[in-house]
This record gives structure tokens, sequence and C-alpha cells, in this order.
């Protein structure tokens, strides 16, 4: 079965400096999507950024990037320039790449950023 | 905001009821997977409907059900409610046709059993 693990439950950050949430899973699979998602206190889930298992280059959108390390299975996501509205919960999610079949997401425990003024 | 809706928006249930949760998807999507997220967790994986079908179903117990309609809405229920069942509720619509299948999440119902 595959895991999610996100070890850090809290981080702080300055806003305007850079701050990297940490990820591993665990499968045993070889194709497979993950993601991080972002959950503002408004409870609303919003995907932040997505990588795909055979891509070995680092995904980027804007301000937040990925480290994506397949073979310590790693897939830690930094933000930078940290703005206020980045405060939320942050989780790191896994998806097989199933074709047509279920494509559940397994979600780790989250990451709560708190930025500072 | 994702175009995914979620009625209601809190609910308290007391032990042994019946609950029924709704999710309107996204236009365009065929698909809705639902999850628990019990406080301080990451959401868990209940169930997914397409095309009105139950198309895959987590760890949980048949007391959970759910159904999907012709326009893709779908509704979750929970019978026999127990303590534990206390979470927030998330529905999430994708297009199962898309090879990158993208989950859009609605804001939740969040469900208290005293």
């Amino acid at each position: 079965a595959q895991t999610v693990t996100q070890s850090q439950p809290e981080m702080s950050v300055q806003e305007a400096e850079t701050v990297t949430l940490s990820c591993t899973y665990d499968t045993s699979e070889s194709d497979y999507y993950l993601f991080w998602y972002k959950q503002p206190p408004s409870r609303q889930m919003i995907l932040v950024i997505r990588q795909e298992a055979y891509k070995q280059q680092n995904a980027t959108e804007n301000r937040f990037s990925v480290n994506f390390q397949k073979a310590a299975k790693s897939f830690s996501l930094k933000i930078s320039d940290s703005q206020l509205g980045d405060a939320a919960m942050y989780f790191c999610a896994y998806r097989g790449n199933y074709g047509g079949a279920t494509n559940k997401l397994i979600f780790g425990t989250g990451t709560l950023l708190a930025v500072q003024p | 905001e994702t175009g995914v809706t979620q009625s209601p928006t809190h609910l308290i249930k007391t032990r042994g009821q019946q609950v029924t949760l709704r999710c309107s998807s996204q236009s365009g999507h065929n698909t809705v997977s639902w999850y628990q997220q019990a406080l301080g967790q990451g959401p868990q994986f209940i169930f997914q409907y397409y095309r009105e079908e139950e198309n895959g179903r987590g760890n949980f117990p048949p007391r959970f059900s759910g159904l999907q309609f012709p326009n893709y809405s779908s509704e979750l229920n929970v019978n026999a409610l127990e303590l534990d069942d206390s979470a927030l509720y998330l529905c999430a619509s994708s297009e199962k046709t898309r090879q990158d299948n993208e989950q859009f999440f609605g804001p939740g119902t969040r469900l208290t059993v005293l």
C-alpha cells in the first residue's frame, strides 16, 4: 500500500522569505502523480502544484517549486517570496496512474504554515 | 474557488441518526470522489462514483453509501452515526477521460456527531 509522510506538523516563515515543506512517500509503482494541496482556513482545498513521476524536470508554478527525488521517494515544496496569503495547511498527496481505474488521492497529515509579517 | 459546491456547510447530529450530504460537481466533470478529514488529519478516501456507479472504495464500513445522479451530482449517506464520524467531508470532482485527472475540491461539510 502507498503511504505519504509529512514530518513537519508546523512551520513558520517571515514574509518575503523562502520556506521548504518536506514530504516522503512509499510506493512500489513506477508511474504516479504527486501533488501539493493548500487548504486555507476557509477549508477549500486548492491544487498548488503537480509532478508526474516519469518527468525528471521539477515542476514550477510561479513562486512554488518542487524538489522531486524519485529514487529517494522525496517530494518537497519550496515557497519563495512568502506572502501572508500563503498561510494555510499544506498537504502532500499521491495518486497512482491507473488509466480508467480509481484515481484516489492518498494524503499526508499536513503541515501548517504560518507567515509572519 | 473551484466550481464544486457542497451542502450543508455545517450539520449536527446525534449518535444513531442518519445523514445525507450533497455535492454538485464542476461543469464537464463525470466523476465524484468523497473524502473524510478528521480534525488534524489528512483526507481519507471513502469512495468514488463514475457515471452513476461506484468505482472504488476505501476502508469504510457499508453504513457509508453514496449515489451519483445523471447530472453527476452526488450524495454521501451515513447510517447509524458514531461519534468518530465527526469530521469534515470533502467531495472532489474530476473528468475521468483526462489523463491528468485533476480533482477539484468543494468547501466541505462539517459534521458533528453528539
